[in-house]
Order: C-alpha cells, then structure tokens, then sequence
C-alpha cells in the first residue's frame, strides 16, 4: 500500500518569503500522480498544484512550485513570496492510476502561518 | 456550477441514531469519494465509487454503508452513530486524474 509522509506537523514564514513544505512517499509503482491541497481555516479543500510521475519538469502555478524527484520519492512544495492568505494547513496527497479507482492517499499535512 | 455540494454542514447525533450525508455533484464525473478527517492524521478513504451502481470499500469502511443510483448522487449512510465517527466528512469526486474537487464538509459530533 501506498503511504505518504510530511515530516513538518507545523511550519511558519514571515510575509514576502520562501517557504518549502516536505513530502515523501512510498510506492513500487511506475505511473501515478501527486497533488498538494491547501485547507485554509474555512475548511474548503484546494487543489494548489498536480505533477505527473512521467514527466521531469517540475509543476509551477504561479507563486507555488514543486521539487519533484521521482528516485528518492520526494515532492516538495515551495511558496515564494509568502501571503498571509497562505496560512493554512497543507497535504500532500498521491494517485495510483493503476486498478482504475483513482483513489488519494494523503499525507497527515503541515500547517502553515504566514507572520506579518 | 455547482461542483459538490454536501448536506447537512453541521450536525449532532446521539449514540445509537442514525444519519445520511447527502454529496451530489454537477461535473458529470464518473469517480466520487468519501473521506473523514480526523485532527493531525490527514484524510482517510471511506467508501468510493467508479460509476454509478459500484461501490467499494476504502480504508476505514467499518460503521457506514453507500449507494450509487446515480452519477450525481453518493449519499453515505451512518448507522448505530459512535463517538468514534466525531468527524469531519468530506465528499469529492474527479475525472479521471485531474485532482478531486471537494465538498465544503460535515461536521459531525456524536454525543
């Protein structure tokens, strides 16, 4: 079975820097995807960021980036330019594409507060 | 568009009663999803569905029960309520590998 691990329980940035969130995961699996979800105190679930196991080019989406290193099976999400509308927690969650159920499994997540 | 909408937002059980969270979505997507959350351990698969009329266990299917009679529809059924599933519950469903799009949750106390 798949698991994913995020190391950091809690995380804080000052607003206006970087900030880098860890991720790993375990799978014997060639194919598959991973995603970063962002859940602000709202409770609202957010996709921030997918990346695609086949492909080497790190996935950006604006002021959020990943470092994905598919060998050590590592994803790790980087903000730059850190918000206070950042601050929430954060999990990162994988995707077999295998067996066709499109299943997640998440990671225990990391809360993140931004500090102006 | 409404993607998934989830009801009841809030709600407090007795032991021992019995509840449905209703999750319909408007994507036409063929996947959805029950999760519950629990505080510091993530998200955790409850019950799937590929389709409408199949469902299948995930996780932690022990105490709730699904059905599929729809695309849109995947209410998840709480029978015999324990103070185990304190909760919040969410509901999601996808295309293929695009990523979930997410209800806005349950909040469940069972007292």
């Amino acid at each position: 079975a798949q698991t994913v691990t995020q190391s950091q329980p809690e995380m804080s940035v000052q607003e206006a820097e970087t900030v880098t969130l860890s991720c790993t995961y375990d799978t014997s699996e060639n194919n598959y995807y991973l995603f970063w979800y962002k859940q602000p105190p709202s409770r609202q679930m957010i996709l921030v960021i997918r990346q695609e196991a086949y492909k080497q080019q790190n996935a950006t989406e604006n002021r959020f980036s990943v470092n994905f290193q598919k060998a050590a099976k590592s994803f790790s999400l980087k903000i730059s330019d850190s918000q206070l509308g950042d601050t929430a927690m954060y999990f990162c969650a994988f995707m077999n594409t295998q067996g066709g159920s499109e299943k997640l499994v998440f990671g225990k997540g990391t809360k993140l507060t931004v500090n102006p | 568009n409404a993607g998934v909408t989830q009801t009841p937002k809030f709600r407090i059980l007795k032991i021992g009663q019995s509840m449905t969270l209703q999750c319909t979505q408007d994507m036409n997507h063929n996947y959805m999803y029950w999760y519950r959350q629990d505080p510091g351990m993530g998200l955790k698969l409850i019950y799937y569905s590929v389709g409408a009329g199949i469902t299948d266990k995930g996780e932690v299917p022990n105490g709730y029960n699904v059905s599929r009679s729809t695309t849109e529809d995947f209410p998840l059924r709480l029978e015999l309520a324990a103070p185990s599933q304190t909760s919040v519950y969410f509901c999601a469903s996808t295309l293929l590998s695009d990523g979930y799009t997410f209800g806005s949750g349950t909040r469940l106390t069972v007292v």
